[in-house]
């Protein structure tokens, strides 16, 4: 089984930061990479699939990169509808993981 | 507007059975695989099980195989998860979410609020 790893486990940022999240997997997914977003007791959003595109509808502050075994989530300019809880998926095989999220919090 | 909604949690025994269903509308079911996703308190995004558009396709993850089945009916835009056996550690929220395509394995674009499970005695 394929292992994603994320770090941070919690960030803390500001309104208006530039944030970063890291997904790391255990061996390479090429680009078969997806970011989420989940607030408790709503449904998780797609934001990123395939590694950096972005899902419509979603604000263009998200951003993907990476390939292989390397991947981040960036948002550009931290907005207060953006604390939640993030996570990476692969989809390598139909086995797919999850990372074990990237809480953002308020500072 | 797609929507899935999903219904059947509850408190159950361990050793006891439950079965989940989700309601999907708002797009054309039956040209989608579909899968159920759980999160346990406190913990990640867990993939359970996947069912392709035809039903020609189904896994499960090693946690649950055995002892869940997936299911639909395309007539009735509908996606079941029949949980035997259950475990304490089968307590969790369990989401049905959506492939982009009819099968394969990708990402999940669409999502329901999630029914809760709670196994206890």
């Amino acid at each position: 089984d394929i292992q994603m790893t994320q770090s941070p486990s919690t960030l803390s940022a500001s309104v208006g930061d530039r944030v970063t999240i890291t997904c790391r997997a255990s061996q390479s997914i090429s680009v078969w990479l997806a970011w989420y977003q989940h607030k408790p007791g709503k449904a998780p959003k797609l934001l990123i699939y395939k590694a950096s595109d972005l899902e419509s509808g979603v604000p263009s502050r998200f951003s993907g990169s990476g390939s292989g075994t390397e991947f981040t989530l960036t948002i550009s300019s931290l907005q207060p509808d953006d604390f939640a809880t993030y996570y990476c998926q692969h989809y390598n095989s139909y086995f797919r993981t999850f990372g074990q999220g990237t809480k953002v919090e308020i500072k | 507007e797609v929507q899935l909604v999903e219904s059947g949690g509850g408190l159950v025994q361990p050793g006891g059975s439950l079965r989940l269903s989700c309601a999907a509308s708002g797009f054309t079911f039956s040209s989608y695989s579909m899968n159920w996703v759980r999160q346990a308190p406190g913990k990640g995004l867990e993939w359970v099980s996947y069912i392709s558009s035809t039903s020609s396709t189904i896994f499960y993850a090693d946690s649950v195989k055995g002892r869940f089945t997936i299911s639909r009916d395309n007539a009735k835009s509908s996606l079941y998860l029949q949980m035997n056996s259950l475990r304490d550690e089968d307590t969790a929220v369990y989401y049905c979410a959506r492939d982009p395509y009819s099968t394969g394995w990708y990402w999940f674009d669409r999502w329901g609020q999630g029914t809760l499970v709670t196994v206890s005695s």
